[in-house]
């Protein structure tokens, strides 16, 4: 079965930091592009990063260019995003999902909360 | 960057009718468009790639088509689990990988 389970969500403060992680099973993970979006509380879905199969192509949105990494280990199966510099703006579930540049992102994991706040 | 428009805002079908929804482009994005459905309360899902593939284990009364800047999504006979958010995406110019702001479908 396809999986893909977030962790690492949680409360900081504004100017703080946070590592989102994804942990991928069920398919061919080495050879697949991996990707994070978000959803603010009652917004709609935001692309956040993108990064290619071999971590050598990496992707922004132009609102967390500058702040936020995103990062792979195949050994591990597992992708990841350091958020830095958060701000209250960056409050949302941050989804994983099994990127393609054929055909959409598929599947998704559940999500993990931050919340940025004082 | 591309900016995706979708049409109603919210939609109101009474169960077994025919649901109609539409997603327009801000420039062309050839076929390279996607629908996702988010129930409540769970993560989206990818119905259809490809303006009309449907994925993998997506019911046959989910259909979808267009190309350029026009697409629409249909379902044909409106089932209760079909409640949902449903959102388009694009993938044809990228960064970013832009999305519309959603179509709420309620039953009627």
């Amino acid at each position: 079965e396809v999986q893909l389970l977030e962790s690492g969500g949680g409360l900081v403060q504004p100017g703080g930091s946070l590592r989102l992680s994804c942990a991928a099973s069920g398919f061919a993970f080495s050879s697949s592009a991996m990707t994070w979006v978000r959803q603010a509380p009652g917004k709609g879905l935001e692309w956040v990063a993108l990064i290619s199969a071999n971590g050598l192509g990496t992707y922004y949105a132009d609102s967390v260019k500058g702040r936020f990494i995103i990062s792979r280990d195949n050994s591990k199966n597992t992708h990841y995003l350091h958020m830095s510099s958060l701000r209250a703006e960056d409050t949302a579930l941050y989804y994983c999902a099994k990127g393609s540049a054929a055909s959409g992102f598929d599947p998704w994991g559940q999500g993990t909360l931050v919340t940025v706040s004082s | 960057e591309v900016v995706m428009t979708q049409s109603p805002g919210t939609l109101s079908v009474s169960p077994g009718e025919r649901a109609t929804l539409s997603c327009r482009a801000s420039q062309s994005v050839s076929s390279s468009l996607a629908w996702y459905q988010q129930r409540p309360g769970q993560a989206p899902r990818l119905l259809i790639y490809s303006a009309s593939t449907r994925a993998t284990g997506v019911p046959a009364r989910f259909s979808g088509s267009g190309s350029g800047t026009e697409f629409t999504l249909t379902i044909s006979s409106l089932q209760s689990e079909d409640v949902a958010v449903y959102y388009c995406q694009q993938y044809n110019n990228w960064p970013p990988y832009t999305f519309g702001q959603g179509t709420k479908l309620e039953i009627k």
